[in-house]
C-alpha cells in the first residue's frame, strides 16, 4: 500500500530562519504535490514535481526519485508562512495519497 | 477568473436526509476529485474523475456517490448521511491527472 510520511509533524521557527519539511513516499510516483493550507482557509497548490527542483520566490521544492523523498524549503521565513504544509503522492490515473501535514508556526 | 466553486460553504443536516454538494470549474480541466479532511487523519480522497463519464474510487468512497455528466461539474452525493460523515470537504480540479491542483474553498458538513 502506498504511504506518504511527512516530518516533522509540527515546526516552530523564528522569523528569518531556514525551514525544511520532509516527505517520503513508498511507491514510485508520477507527480509529487506540495500544498499549503492557512488556518481556517482553503488549500493552495505550491508545487507539483516529478524530478529535480522547483523554485518560487522563497520556496524551493526538491525531489530524489531514487530515495523516494521530497523536501520543501522556505528561505527567510516570515510569520505569513505559518500554515499547514501537505505533500501528496499522485500517480496519473490513480488516487492521490496525502501526508498528514506539517504545521509551521513562524513568530516575529 | 479561473476557479473551482463549491456550494454550499456550510451545511448542517440530519442523519438520513439526502444531500448534494456541488463543484464546478471553469478551466476546462479533465481531472476532478473530492476529498475530506478530518483532524488527525488529514486529507483523504473520496472519488476522482479523469474525464466525463469516467469516475473511480479513492481511499474512502463508502457512503458517497459522484457523477460526471459534464466536464465542468462533479457533484458529491450523500444518499443517507451519517454523523461519521461530518467533515470538511474539498473539491479540486487539474488539467490532467498529474497536473497542479486547483481547490475549491471547502464545504463544512455537520450531520446530526
Amino acid at each position: 500500500k502506498n504511504e506518504v510520511e511527512q516530518s516533522p509533524q509540527n515546526l516552530t521557527a523564528q522569523e528569518g530562519e531556514f525551514i525544511t519539511i520532509n516527505c517520503s513516499y513508498s511507491v514510485g510516483i508520477s507527480a509529487l504535490h506540495w500544498l499549503q493550507q492557512h488556518p481556517g482557509g482553503g488549500i493552495v497548490s505550491l508545487f507539483m514535481l516529478s524530478s529535480g527542483k522547483k523554485k518560487h520566490g522563497r520556496l524551493i521544492a526538491t525531489i530524489n526519485i531514487q530515495e523516494k523523498h521530497s523536501s520543501l524549503h522556505i528561505t527567510a521565513s516570515h510569520p505569513r508562512d505559518s500554515a499547514v504544509y501537505i505533500c501528496a503522492d499522485g500517480q496519473a490515473g490513480t488516487a492521490l495519497i496525502f501526508g498528514k501535514g506539517t504545521t509551521l508556526s513562524v513568530s516575529s | 477568473e479561473a476557479q473551482v466553486t463549491q456550494n454550499p460553504r456550510y451545511l448542517i443536516t440530519v442523519t438520513g436526509k439526502k444531500l448534494t454538494v456541488t463543484c464546478s470549474q471553469n478551466m476546462n480541466h479533465e481531472y476532478m476529485s473530492w476529498y475530506r479532511q478530518d483532524p488527525g487523519l488529514g486529507l483523504r480522497q473520496i472519488y476522482y474523475s479523469m474525464n466525463v463519464e469516467v469516475t473511480d474510487k479513492g481511499d474512502v468512497p463508502e457512503g458517497y456517490k459522484v457523477s460526471r455528466k459534464e466536464k465542468r461539474n462533479f457533484p458529491l452525493i450523500l444518499e443517507s448521511p451519517s454523523p461519521n460523515q461530518t467533515s470538511l470537504y474539498f473539491c479540486a480540479s487539474s488539467f490532467r491527472g498529474a497536473s497542479p491542483l486547483h481547490f475549491g474553498n471547502g464545504t463544512r458538513l455537520t450531520v446530526t
